[in-house]
């Protein structure tokens, strides 16, 4: 199996600052990725897929790069409704897909 | 509007039976990849199964020849039978749809249907 490996476990940021989260493949993924973002009591919402595509109805705020092992969320001009727990997903080894294990954002 | 609804959670004995449906609407289920992904309570995000639009089925290894799934298309209906049920298996089961043209990633998710496996 494909590890996958998030960094840090949680972060917190004031409203209008800039956060990154990072995400690393036990192998090299290409650019097989997408980030989620969990809120308390609802499933997961798609975020990003192939590394750095922004599913539609997403804000332009949130933006993925990386390729090969290594992967980023931004997250830019942080508003509250952010606060939630980011999960990223490889999909490279499909139909075998694994996450990472979170990271969970706090608004001050 | 593409909409996916959970049943069939609850509690049940280690050992025991049980059968998710998702109840799916929006789209045909036949015409997508179907995805089961668990949760552990306070836990991260484990993929249990798919079904490819051809009805090719997957499994991870921690349920494979325990779980089993399958759709119903006359009924827009996705379904997870599980058998010789484990602590383990203790989550929050969601129902998802892959992106369209995209296999592996899931863009749809149901809210959800938690299964508490305890004696």
């Amino acid at each position: 199996d494909i590890q996958m490996t998030q960094s840090p476990s949680s972060v917190s940021a004031s409203v209008g600052d800039r956060v990154t989260i990072t995400c690393r493949a036990s192998q090299g993924i290409s650019s097989w990725l997408a980030w989620y973002q969990q809120k308390p009591g609802q499933a997961p919402k798609l975020l990003i897929y192939a590394a750095s595509s922004l599913q539609s109805g997403v804000p332009s705020r949130f933006s993925g790069s990386g390729s090969g092992a290594d992967f980023t969320l931004t997250i830019s001009n942080l508003q509250p409704e952010d606060s939630a727990t980011y999960f990223c997903q490889q999909a490279r080894a499909f139909p075998s897909i694994t996450f990472g294990q979170g990271t969970r954002l706090e608004i001050k | 509007e593409v909409q996916l609804e959970e049943s069939g959670g609850g509690l049940i004995q280690p050992g025991g039976s049980l059968r998710l449906s998702c109840a799916a609407s929006g789209f045909s289920v036949s015409d997508n990849y179907m995805t089961w992904v668990r949760q552990a309570p306070g836990k991260g995000l484990e993929w249990v199964s798919v079904i490819s639009s051809g009805g090719r089925t997957y499994y991870a290894d921690s349920v494979k020849g325990r779980f089993t799934i399958s759709r119903d298309n006359s009924k827009n209906t996705l379904y997870l039978h599980m058998n010789s049920l484990r602590a383990e298996d203790t989550a929050v089961y969601y129902c998802a749809r892959d992106l369209e043209g995209i296999a592996g990633y899931i863009e749809s998710w149901g809210p959800g249907t938690l299964v508490t496996v305890s004696s």
